[in-house]
């Protein structure tokens, strides 16, 4: 089982919210670490959007619109990202990360497509 | 500010050895906040965190790969190289390097990103 599981794909309307999920291992608690979240647009880097850990442990990346914002839902071990008001720019790649056992590890990616 | 550039072989020839290179400009690799990290990211697929190093020498693999990286730094010229042993057409990827805050997932300044294309 991967350390961290995001949903391949998700679709939203323009104007409406996306609530991304990224689940960690069993075992795993979301409780403890920082979640990560980069944005990837076609053909671009991956650009950092926010970390969370906690309402005082959180970061916005810099020129991060505040409409994206982070989250955590223990009772599912896992940390969310959420966009409101969607725009049609939004439409990327997400993908989260944590710093696990001195080491990386990467999310699969949660494609956003904004219908 | 920080400009991170990747250099190598765009191709490379199956169980040969991938080698990359990326200079940093506009600040200093001997920092004490940051480590130096590569990621891939195959056509098509998600991001792989391959490793990543501190100035001093220390070393953090991807489990999945550590028996085949080889991450090095020199501080006299603001480089640090990744080596990929015995690399088959799944190495193929963009390979990127970029700075890492120490003791985070959070990578802030990215090198452009080179494709390497294993294939004889």
């Amino acid at each position: 089982q991967p350390v961290l599981t995001q949903p391949t794909s998700l679709s939203a309307s323009p104007g409406a919210s996306a609530r991304f999920t990224c689940t960690l291992r069993s075992g795993i608690n979301v409780g403890t670490y920082r979640i990560y979240w980069y944005q990837q647009k076609p053909g671009s880097l991956p650009r950092y959007l926010l970390r969370y850990k906690s309402d005082s442990d959180n970061q916005q990346g810099s020129g991060v619109p505040s409409r994206f914002s982070g989250s955590k839902d223990a009772s599912t071990n896992a940390g969310l990202l959420v966009i409101s008001g969607l725009q049609s720019e939004d439409e990327a790649d997400y993908y989260c990360a944590i710093y696990f056992s001195s080491t990386v590890v990467f999310g699969g990616g949660t494609k956003l497509t904004v219908l | 500010q920080l400009q991170l550039q990747e250099s190598g072989p765009g191709l490379v020839k199956p169980s040969e050895t991938l080698s990359l290179t990326c200079t940093v400009s506009g600040g200093s690799i001997s920092s004490s906040s940051y480590y130096w990290g590569w990621i891939r990211q195959p056509p098509g697929k998600g991001l792989e965190w391959i490793g990543s190093i501190y100035y001093s020498g220390s070393t953090y693999y991807n489990s999945s790969l550590k028996s085949r990286v080889t991450m090095s730094v020199d501080t006299s010229k603001n480089q640090f190289s990744l080596k990929l042993s015995s690399v088959t057409a799944a190495d193929t990827a963009v390979y990127s390097c970029a700075r890492q805050g120490r003791g985070t997932a959070y990578f802030d300044c990215w090198g452009q990103g080179t494709l390497v294309i294993v294939s004889s």
